[in-house]
């Protein structure tokens, strides 16, 4: 069955280190999201991508990077990581317009 | 600025009565919706949508009504069962080339049994 992954599910990470999550998809969709929950705020989008070597800013992109190299995978990169960015990051994926999106699992990130 | 609006961070009711969610939205280009599911732990799960040409959509015992003029909708479950409790979102899509989903915040429904 088709299906799209998120690891790890739990990471526990210090200031200032490189992260990345990663997410899979095996649905062939082109379209990829990213978005962070937090409490108080719901589903907020970091960043997304239409297709192969295409990634563009979401809402709260800032700390965050995306590479698309294949249509399977979206990793997501924070660079520098700050305790703000401690959230539940969700990766999900879409065949097209006015199809809703398959979440992953998500992965609990906590920045010390 | 909250394109997509609900109000309520929370409704609790009883198992067998109705649980009527709201959702306000601010975007006139707005031209589908999508109403999500999230249990602790889980991904949220697609439970059912609307496009801005139809005012109702049904599936089993859910249904989602369209206010376009009000830039309204809402999400009913009849009747509701305690498996139900959960986060629900409301969501929305531009029709403009974009797949991408405005949230809302999220109300969390707890039905008791």
């Amino acid at each position: 069955d088709a299906e799209i992954t998120q690891s790890p599910r739990h990471k526990i990470t210090e200031t200032g280190r490189q992260v990345t999550l990663a997410c899979h998809q095996t649905w062939n969709h082109n379209n990829m999201f990213w978005y962070r929950q937090d409490l108080g705020h719901g589903l907020r989008l970091i960043h997304y991508s239409y297709g192969v070597q295409d990634t563009n800013k979401g809402e709260v992109s800032d700390g965050y990077s995306v590479s698309r190299s294949n249509t399977e995978d979206l990793p997501l990169t924070l660079e520098s990581a700050a305790s703000s960015q401690t959230s539940v990051y969700f990766c999900a994926s879409s065949p097209g317009q006015n199809y809703g999106y398959t979440f992953g699992s998500g992965t609990r990130l906590t920045v010390v | 600025d909250q394109q997509v609006k609900q109000n309520s961070p929370s409704l609790s009711v009883q198992e067998g009565r109705i649980s009527i969610l709201n959702c306000d939205y601010t975007n006139s280009m707005f031209d589908y919706f999508l109403w999500y599911k999230k249990y602790p732990a889980e991904g949220p799960t697609f439970l059912i949508s609307i496009s801005s040409i139809k005012d109702k959509n049904e599936d089993g015992r859910f249904t989602v009504f369209l206010n376009k003029s009000a830039k309204h909708l809402s999400l009913h479950i009849v009747p509701s069962q305690p498996g139900d409790s959960a986060v629900y979102f409301c969501a929305a899509i531009s029709g403009a080339g974009s797949y991408q989903l405005t949230f809302g915040k999220g109300t969390k429904l707890s039905v008791i049994p």
